[in-house]
């Protein structure tokens, strides 16, 4: 079956340092998302991605962070500057088509994030 | 507001056992999708249902909604010990056609199923 893929699984960056974590969506899917899930918290939105473009962020997406499709594969996240409050599970999700149509979202394994 | 919110927060049983999950939801939604979360492991998506399905099966998972109570329910009949793990419902609010997959997850139920 097909599945979204994210490398690292696991990142230990010092406070201040550029991270990216980089996703593979299911391939015909068109609607790529980042969430994240803070140990011991609920999962929350961060940003979706289509056609190239930001399509929604949340207010924790702010300017520190970035998605990008480099390629016709991949799908990243940055973090320019780090901060202790970063650490988190970062979950890369795809989706064929607009989620609000009754599309599945499908999550990969996620990326652990610690900021020390 | 606080959207999806499951209960109860952990529930435990015996093999064999049904358990059932509760989510409650304030604002208008489109779907509502259930995940399972091994701990420490990505969101394995179980079952999506859209505001205008009142039941949906999927094996031994029986999914419920009741728009006009803003709840959903998940059934798992004769659990398994492999079914241990925490549960989510997240929602996809009704902004008009113009969301574009904003999930709003639930703080999940634990489930403990004991062999």
């Amino acid at each position: 079956e097909p599945e979204v893929t994210q490398t690292p699984s696991h990142q230990v960056t010092q406070m201040g340092q550029e991270v990216i974590l980089r996703c593979v969506p299911i391939s015909n899917h068109l609607y790529f998302y980042w969430y994240r899930q803070i140990l011991g918290q609920k999962v929350e939105f961060l940003v979706s991605f289509y056609n190239n473009e930001i399509s929604e962020k949340s207010e924790i997406f702010d300017d520190q962070f970035s998605v990008e499709r480099p390629d016709g594969s991949n799908f990243t996240l940055k973090i320019r500057s780090t901060k202790l409050e970063d650490s988190a599970m970062y979950f890369c999700a795809s989706s064929a088509d607009r989620a609000w149509s009754g599309n599945t979202i499908y999550f990969g394994e996620g990326s652990w994030l610690t900021v020390v | 507001s606080q959207q999806g919110e499951e209960d109860p927060q952990a529930l435990s049983i015996q093999e064999g056992e049904n358990a059932t999950m509760n989510c409650s939801y304030k604002t208008s939604i489109n779907n509502l999708q259930w995940y399972r979360q091994n701990s420490g492991r990505g969101l394995v998506h179980l079952i999506l249902i859209r505001s205008n399905e009142r039941e949906k099966h999927s094996g031994r998972l029986r999914v419920t909604l009741d728009t006009s109570k803003k709840s959903s329910s998940l059934l798992i009949t004769a659990s398994r010990a492999a079914d241990t793990a925490s549960y989510f419902c997240a929602t996809d609010a009704d902004a008009g056609g113009t969301s574009y997959g904003k999930l709003t997850f639930g703080q999940g139920t634990i489930l403990t199923v004991h062999p």
